[in-house]
């Protein structure tokens, strides 16, 4: 069964730590995984993208690797701030017969930021 | 750019009664998709439209039906709606043959039926 787990499920950080995000995925066939950024109150928003190919892809202070041979990602976030307080979403794609994607996501990580 | 537009961002319902989640997006994006998100569960796929005129059920679409209106616009109604309905409700567009376009998602409807 095509699952995506992330963990842990919350995590409190004070401003300026860092802290790493993990997934674990068992989609098949793997086309790519994602991460996404959801604040309270709004859709998820992009941060990386990387194909089985690639082992680590930054945005600013979000970094994200993979390990296509244990299925794992995880998401390194430096220097936490208040604005990076939201839920973490990793979605891994996989192709179909069609030639289209399906979309399997993970139930995310809540992050809370203090000050 | 306004991206993906959802309407409306809030509505309350009582059991049985029936309404029609709006959709549009302005990326000119050929696939678009019905997601709900309930507390402790990932998205969920309710249908989705790989191009203009077709549509295909996701993992949960009884209790649902869509209408891709034309390329912009993919509506969800509810026909006759019940409390496990309650939920928020996303819509998301991309260019989905590409592997590498992300899924644009809209700020979501949140949908209580009592």
């Amino acid at each position: 069964k095509n699952q995506v787990e992330q963990s842990p499920q919350s995590l409190i950080i004070l401003e300026g730590k860092n802290c790493t995000l993990q997934c674990n995925y068992t989609v098949s066939p793997f086309s790519n995984l994602r991460w996404y950024k959801q604040d309270t109150g709004r859709g998820p928003v992009s941060l990386t993208i990387m194909t089985f190919s690639e082992n680590t892809k930054s945005n600013g202070r979000y970094t994200a690797t993979l390990d296509a041979d244990t299925k794992q990602s995880s998401l390194h976030i430096t220097a936490s701030q208040l604005s990076d307080s939201a839920s973490y979403i990793c979605v891994v794609s996989g192709s179909t017969t069609s030639g289209t994607y399906k979309y399997i996501f993970g139930t995310g990580t809540r992050l809370k930021v203090l000050a | 750019n306004a991206g993906v537009t959802q309407t409306p961002k809030f509505q309350v319902l009582k059991t049985g009664q029936s309404m029609t989640l709006q959709c549009a997006q302005d990326m000119n994006h050929n696939s678009m998709y019905w997601y709900r998100q309930d507390p402790g569960m990932g998205l969920r796929l309710i249908y989705y439209s790989a191009s203009e005129g077709t549509t295909d059920k996701g993992e949960v679409p009884n209790g649902y039906n869509v209408s891709r209106l034309n390329k912009r616009e993919f509506s969800l109604r509810l026909e006759s709606a019940a409390p496990s309905q309650t939920s928020v409700y996303f819509c998301a567009s991309n260019s989905d043959r590409v592997v590498s376009q992300p899924q644009h998602f809209g700020d979501g409807t949140r949908l209580s039926i009592l």
